[in-house]
């Protein structure tokens, strides 16, 4: 089942530029991850924010969460050609199911 | 990093037939796996979730009959489609969580395609 909406469904940018993915979802949260899939190919964890934590940095992406606003924001900087792929926020809710229910996606596209 | 290893990669079968998908953690026990169907340009759908030892838990609107789910051991979980017909064309995917509080490993799917 899905959680919620990602925003945008498709986001299209030039190298160089940063992008900013939106997610919202609907049930209290354990945690929120995102995830990036290439074309046919299986996801890949990017990064994991817990409830308790309001913005989480890895290398050049930085997650934020608002709790309050059921919602979270993956921002990619100096995007890469290579960062042309769908990104999926994931819900991990409470009551803990030990599942993850996932968004619908952004399409990105990084022009070289 | 812990893995999941997924096969096959692609598969073609006729209709009426039967597809058998395997997830293996590598290098870490998996009590629970859980697999997902992915249309075209769309996200993933949750279809059930696999437990080692007992039966599966499966999502609704699952035939379980047709999507048969065992979870012999703690590192292999398998989801057989049977009777495929061209409508059960999808991406599958399966994944596990290597620890408690951390990310979700994914095999790297199949493709199944029904002709």
């Amino acid at each position: 089942s899905q959680q919620g909406e990602e925003d945008p469904q498709a986001l299209s940018i030039q190298e160089g530029e940063n992008a900013t993915m939106n997610c919202s979802y609907k049930t209290s949260i354990n945690n929120l991850q995102w995830y990036r899939q290439n074309s046919g190919r299986g996801l890949v964890h990017l990064i994991l924010i817990r409830s308790n934590e309001r913005e989480k940095h890895s290398g050049r992406l930085r997650v934020t969460l608002d709790t309050s606003k059921k919602s979270s924001s993956l921002l990619i900087t100096a995007s890469r050609a290579a960062d042309t792929a769908s990104y999926f926020c994931a819900t991990d809710e409470i009551p803990a199911g030990n599942m993850l229910t996932f968004g619908g996606g952004t399409r990105l596209m990084v022009k070289p | 990093g812990a893995v999941v290893s997924q096969h096959p990669s692609w598969v073609i079968c006729k209709s009426g037939t039967s597809v058998k998908i395997e997830c293996r953690s590598l290098d870490f026990q998996a009590t629970t796996m859980f697999w997902y169907r992915q249309f075209p340009k769309q996200s993933l759908m949750l279809m059930a979730t696999s437990n080692e030892g007992s039966k599966a838990t499966y999502e609704q609107g699952v035939e379980k009959d047709k999507f048969l789910i065992n979870h012999a051991s703690l590192t292999l979980s398998t989801l057989t489609v049977t009777s495929a017909h061209p409508e059960d064309s999808s991406f599958y995917i399966c994944s596990a969580q290597p620890g408690q509080g951390r990310g979700y490993t994914f095999g790297s799917g199949t493709r199944l395609t029904v002709v």
